[in-house]
């Protein structure tokens, strides 16, 4: 089955403890991304990538780390987390570099910061 | 499920009834927009795009109206079902290479029986 895949999907940690939430697609997707979404304010792009080795910070990449090994995998970092990285979590992939662009959304992971 | 949509505007139809879901985007240059559906606990899934030189898209029950001169967006569902109930995202691409997306708020559509 086609999808994009998230882990963990539900995280509770403490403040200033390195974290990593995977990505992972298998749809030979070249380009991948991050957001995060809280109430009221939508979707917010936190890094992109549009291929291996190539990735680019979307509008509020602070406080966050990302790295494109491999075309499948797109890990999002928090290497010192803060409470107001409480947020929901989404991973997105699309097939194409340009033109339209349907991505494909992961369930989601909820990270909560003390 | 998620409580992604505390403070979301929401829209009340009938069940059978047709929906107006409105958004208003950011970026005059933006060129290509998408229509997001997203049900409590899941995450957002493509309903139907436009880009910049149509003024109209239809889907299977679903169309999109783009306004240019006043940088509008509406989705149109035909025939409201329960299963249409969910929280819908506007998303234009920024820049000219289709990697930057920028998300409207939401609209929480509920559907009546």
């Amino acid at each position: 089955e086609a999808q994009v895949t998230q882990n963990p999907r539900y995280l509770i940690t403490v403040t200033g403890k390195k974290l990593t939430v995977t990505c992972s697609q298998n749809m030979n997707h070249e380009y991948m991304s991050w957001y995060r979404q809280d109430p009221g304010l939508g979707l917010r792009q936190i890094y992109y990538s549009m291929n291996v080795e190539v990735t680019d910070k979307g509008d509020v990449p602070e406080g966050y780390k990302v790295s494109r090994k491999e075309k499948r995998n797109f890990p999002l970092i928090l290497e010192s987390p803060s409470p107001n990285q409480t947020s929901l979590y989404f991973c997105a992939s699309s097939p194409r570099l340009a033109g339209d662009k349907e991505q494909f959304f992961g369930p989601g992971t909820r990270l909560t910061v003390l | 499920g998620e409580n992604v949509g505390l403070h979301l505007p929401t829209l009340s139809v009938q069940e059978g009834d047709n929906s107006i879901i409105n958004c208003a985007y950011s970026n005059s240059a933006s060129d290509y927009f998408i229509w997001y559906k997203q049900e409590s606990g899941k995450g957002p899934q493509f309903i139907i795009d436009i880009r910049s030189n149509m003024d109209k898209r239809q889907g299977q029950r679903v169309t999109v109206l783009l306004n240019k001169t006043v940088k509008h967006l509406s989705l149109q569902i035909a025939a409201t079902q329960p299963g249409d109930s969910a929280v819908y995202f506007c998303a234009e691409n920024i820049d000219n290479y289709g990697q930057n997306f920028v998300f409207g708020p939401g609209t929480r559509l509920s559907v009546l029986p």
